[in-house]
């Protein structure tokens, strides 16, 4: 079964303390890596796509790299308006499916 | 930019009521799913849809129908409203197998 894991729950971190939210996923053949932002009352605001292991893609403060069994969300010298939940998906296993499975996410609050 | 739209921000409905919560995509996706997000659950997935008039069962359908007669547009319907829908509803579209983009959110409250 596909499965998508995030750790931590929540992290709360001082402003300009950099640390790293983690996705670890278990899918046949990954087609696919997707991280989301999540504001209160808001739909989810996509951020980045990974598709192959060592890719990286940069925003900002925010840097996502993927291996083979898990993705990385590096968060370089938070603001608090980087607080937020922080979601990732992948594609379900099979052929043309377009359905995505998410993670419960990690919340991330950033003290001033 | 991709634009999803959902209908309401806020609706208060009774219960036995039949409810219609309307999204509209601005960017030709072909796929269109209709998720509910609650504390603790994270999102679920009631109905997705990949084509004009085609519909697929998503993990929590009972309760909820769809209606899809434009592309751009994705209905779910909750055929007789009860307490336990009340909950966050979040469409989203996609192109093929890319990310999903999502639209405000629909907060329901059913007295």
């Amino acid at each position: 079964e596909d499965q998508v894991t995030q750790s931590p729950e929540a992290l709360r971190l001082q402003e300009g303390e950099s640390s790293s939210l983690n996705c670890s996923y278990t899918v046949s053949g990954l087609r696919g890596l997707f991280w989301y932002r999540q504001d209160p009352g808001k739909g989810p605001e996509f951020l980045f796509t990974l598709y192959s292991a060592g890719e990286e893609k940069e925003k900002e403060r925010l840097k996502a790299t993927l291996t083979k069994k898990e993705s990385f969300l590096h968060i370089t010298a938070p603001k608090p308006e980087d607080s937020a939940t922080y979601l990732c998906a992948v594609p379900i296993s099979g052929a043309g499916s377009y359905q995505l499975t998410f993670g419960k996410g990690t919340k991330l609050s950033v003290i001033p | 930019d991709v634009k999803v739209t959902q209908s309401s921000r806020y609706l208060v409905k009774r219960t036995g009521e039949k409810v219609f919560l309307e999204c509209v995509q601005d960017m030709d996706h072909e796929n269109m799913f209709w998720y509910r997000q609650d504390p603790g659950l994270g999102l679920r997935l009631i109905y997705f849809s990949y084509d004009v008039k085609m519909k697929e069962k998503g993990d929590i359908p009972e309760g909820y129908s769809v209606s899809r007669e434009k592309k751009e547009r994705f209905s779910l319907i909750l055929e007789s409203a009860s307490t336990n829908q009340t909950s966050m509803y979040l469409c989203a579209s996609s192109l093929s197998a890319g990310p999903q983009h999502f639209g405000d959110g629909t907060r329901l409250s059913i007295l």
